[in-house]
């Protein structure tokens, strides 16, 4: 089974901090999304990862940053987290290319920014 | 552009109720169409696809048909359980479109004994 795990299920940080969320995934996949999860609005693609050190701007980038060091792990950064970012964050993975569209979700991190 | 619209929830039903949660879309291209489901505290997971007009996606007694006629793909249940409660989100890629999944809001059901 796929598994993909985000390092927290729970954060809180003050606004102005930066923060790190971090995903990793066991399958060897090249693919890495990282959405935003609101009441009302479902899943917003905030950026995604095509394979190591490349990344592509979702819908809303703005505020947020990625880093993709490693293949198995993909990074999202606040650099100065604000109120309006409160929110659940998702992470997944999937194979590339058109053949296979299933994504492979994480839990989830619920941050919430004071 | 390209979106999904779902009936808004909550649903609550009854164990045994039949289940139906609309799923309309709108897209540029000829789309592959998903549902989601995401239980109490996990991640979202594929329950059924269907890629072409007619196909029918199943999965765990759900069904949905891809309508192309009526860019419909309407999740149904035959006799839901309170193990269904969860939400539920339609989504659609572009064939040739990539990674890119567009989702719709998501729709949230109760059952009850």
């Amino acid at each position: 089974d796929v598994k993909v795990t985000q390092s927290s299920r729970y954060l809180v940080k003050r606004t102005g901090e930066k923060v790190f969320l971090e995903c990793v995934q066991d399958m060897d996949h090249e693919n890495m999304f990282w959405y935003r999860q609101d009441p009302g609005l479902g899943l917003r693609l905030i950026y995604f990862s095509y394979d190591v050190k490349m990344k592509e701007k979702g819908d809303i980038p703005e505020g947020y940053s990625v880093s993709r060091e490693k293949k198995e792990r993909f990074s999202l950064i606040l650099e100065s987290a604000s109120t309006n970012q409160t929110s659940m964050y998702l992470c997944a993975s999937k194979i590339p290319g058109t053949g296979s569209h299933e994504q492979y979700f994480g839990p989830g991190t619920r941050l919430t920014v004071t | 552009g390209n979106s999904v619209t779902q009936m808004e929830g909550p649903v609550t039903l009854s164990e045994e109720a039949f289940l139906t949660i609309n799923c309309t879309y709108t897209a540029t291209g000829y789309p592959s169409l998903f549902w989601y489901v995401q239980y109490p505290g996990e991640g979202l997971q594929l329950l059924l696809k269907a890629t072409k007009a007619d196909d029918k996606g199943s999965n765990k007694g759900f069904e949905a048909t891809y309508r192309k006629e009526t860019t419909s793909f309407h999740l149904e249940k035959g006799s839901v359980q309170v193990s269904d409660s969860a939400v539920y989100f339609c989504a659609l890629i572009l064939t040739g479109g990539g990674n890119k999944l567009t989702f719709g809001t998501g729709t949230q059901l109760k059952v009850e004994l």
